[in-house]
């Protein structure tokens, strides 16, 4: 256990719901990334927020993906009317900032089934 | 390109053995290269990272060796064990972004 919790971990939904995940991340850690990761293939940046700026989006991110750290403590990432292809794996990791690179510290993910 | 290319997708070794798994990029803005260790239900978790100013870099069984010019850097995993059976990632972080480019894994397991 990093220390990264995510929730709902598994998440089943019908095609056109809306569904939003919940990432909590070690305490203090003022930098958090959502990836997207589907069977037998590595985890796909979405997403960066240092604090409560969101800094850097996938430019393979649909508009029917939103994200939020308010406070720049836990995050949200939001998927508007679902699609097949959305389903996959959705992992948070978390650093403590600072300069330069730092340790990533993933949460177990939330397993997406889009129906 | 933003790619980084693993290899190979899946690998089988014998207990004691040497697992060697191999990364390639074209990006020389990447400057920042961590390996992951994944089991099933878990999200990845770092196991030793490089920066390409340092050719090798050696933790406990596990050991990065990185080829500047050839743009290619690998992990070695020494004495594996039936324990270090995983999924292997190579990851580069693309300086002036907050990007991290993962590889597409290698799938290793080690018979006891």
């Amino acid at each position: 256990d990093t220390g990264v919790s995510q929730d709902p971990r598994h998440k089943i939904t019908k095609r056109g719901q809306n569904v939003t995940f919940r990432c909590d991340p070690i305490s203090e850690h003022n930098r958090l990334y959502w990836y997207r990761q589907t069977l037998g293939q590595g985890p796909e940046f979405l997403t960066y927020f240092q604090n409560e700026a969101q800094l850097e989006k996938s430019r393979l991110l649909s508009d029917r993906f939103s994200a939020e750290r308010p406070k720049g403590s836990f995050s949200t990432l939001e998927i508007q009317r679902t699609e097949q292809g959305d389903s996959a794996m959705y992992l948070c990791a978390t650093s403590p900032g600072g300069r330069g690179t730092d340790t990533q510290y993933f949460g177990p993910g939330t397993r997406l089934t889009v129906l | 390109q933003q790619q980084v290319k693993q290899s190979p997708q899946s690998l089988i070794v014998q207990k004691g053995g040497i697992s060697i798994i191999n990364c390639a990029y074209e990006n020389t803005a990447f400057d920042y290269f961590p390996w992951y260790q994944q089991f099933p239900g878990k999200g990845p978790a770092l196991l030793i990272a490089i920066r390409p100013d340092v050719s090798e870099k050696k933790e406990g069984r596990f050991t990065i060796s990185f080829n500047k010019s050839a743009k290619q850097f690998s992990l070695h995993i020494m004495d594996s064990q039936p324990g270090d059976s995983a999924t292997y990632f190579c990851a580069a972080y693309l300086s002036g972004t907050y990007k991290y480019i993962f590889g597409t894994g290698t799938r290793l397991k080690v018979l006891a």
